[in-house]
């Protein structure tokens, strides 16, 4: 197994441009999460679904939304991107409810 | 408010010794309890999890951590520090009633000097 994947793993956006976040995972999980990590900080959770074709907003979601068609994959969307949305993106996934989440290895952003 | 306190940014130790590193929390009901760990320019990696029973809780890499209702504590302890566990640690608490979100501590940095 892959276990979580993400890609880009390193991205430089301009301020207002746009890009997508891919998250996928081959473990069959039916929760996903995508969380943000700013310096010194603990993780934020931006958006998170239980289940393919549903999603729902975590703590800062304002600025990003996700879609969840499929079991496997997680896209993360940011719009007009913001230098405030400079940090490092980690998409997880875990199988139920009591589980642990498995991570992947993280996209790190940088809106100049 | 639910909240997840780790109340120091950096613990060091040498190594050999044994390590702990604190983790506090607040929320309602029974939780469950999770540390995980990061690497330098890794994602994070699961250790333990308490649930329900034996309230000293095994996990990877000889760490484990020991559940205290009474004082609300989570704290991670292992007996003889490695410099290999040079890292960021996480706590993270999930309330039973929290719609599948984790409580995520601020981390604390953890040296092990040789």
């Amino acid at each position: 197994n892959a276990g979580v994947t993400q890609t880009p793993k390193f991205r430089i956006l301009k301020i207002g441009q746009s890009m997508t976040l891919q998250c996928a995972q081959d473990m069959n999980h039916n929760y996903m999460y995508w969380y943000r990590q700013d310096p010194g900080m603990g993780l934020k959770l931006i958006y998170y679904s239980v289940g393919a074709g549903i999603t729902d907003k975590g703590e800062v979601p304002n600025g990003y939304n996700v879609s969840r068609s499929t079991t496997e994959d997680f896209p993360l969307r940011l719009e007009l991107a913001a230098p405030s949305q400079t940090s490092v993106y980690f998409c997880a996934s875990k199988g139920g409810s009591g589980n642990e989440q498995f991570f992947g290895p993280g996209t790190r952003l940088t809106v100049l | 408010a639910q909240s997840v306190a780790q109340p120091e940014d950096q613990v060091n130790v040498a190594e050999g010794n044994p390590l702990t590193v604190k983790c506090t929390y607040s929320v309602s009901g029974n939780p469950y309890l999770f540390w995980y760990v990061q690497y330098p320019n890794r994602g994070l990696q699961f250790l333990l999890k308490y649930i329900t029973g034996d309230n000293l809780v095994k996990g990877s890499y000889g760490f484990e951590a020991e559940f205290n209702k009474s004082q609300t504590s989570f704290h991670l302890k292992k007996p003889s520090a490695l410099v290999s566990d040079s890292a960021l640690y996480f706590c993270a608490v999930r309330d039973r009633d929290s719609n599948y979100q984790l409580i995520w501590g601020a981390g604390t940095k953890l040296i092990i000097k040789p």
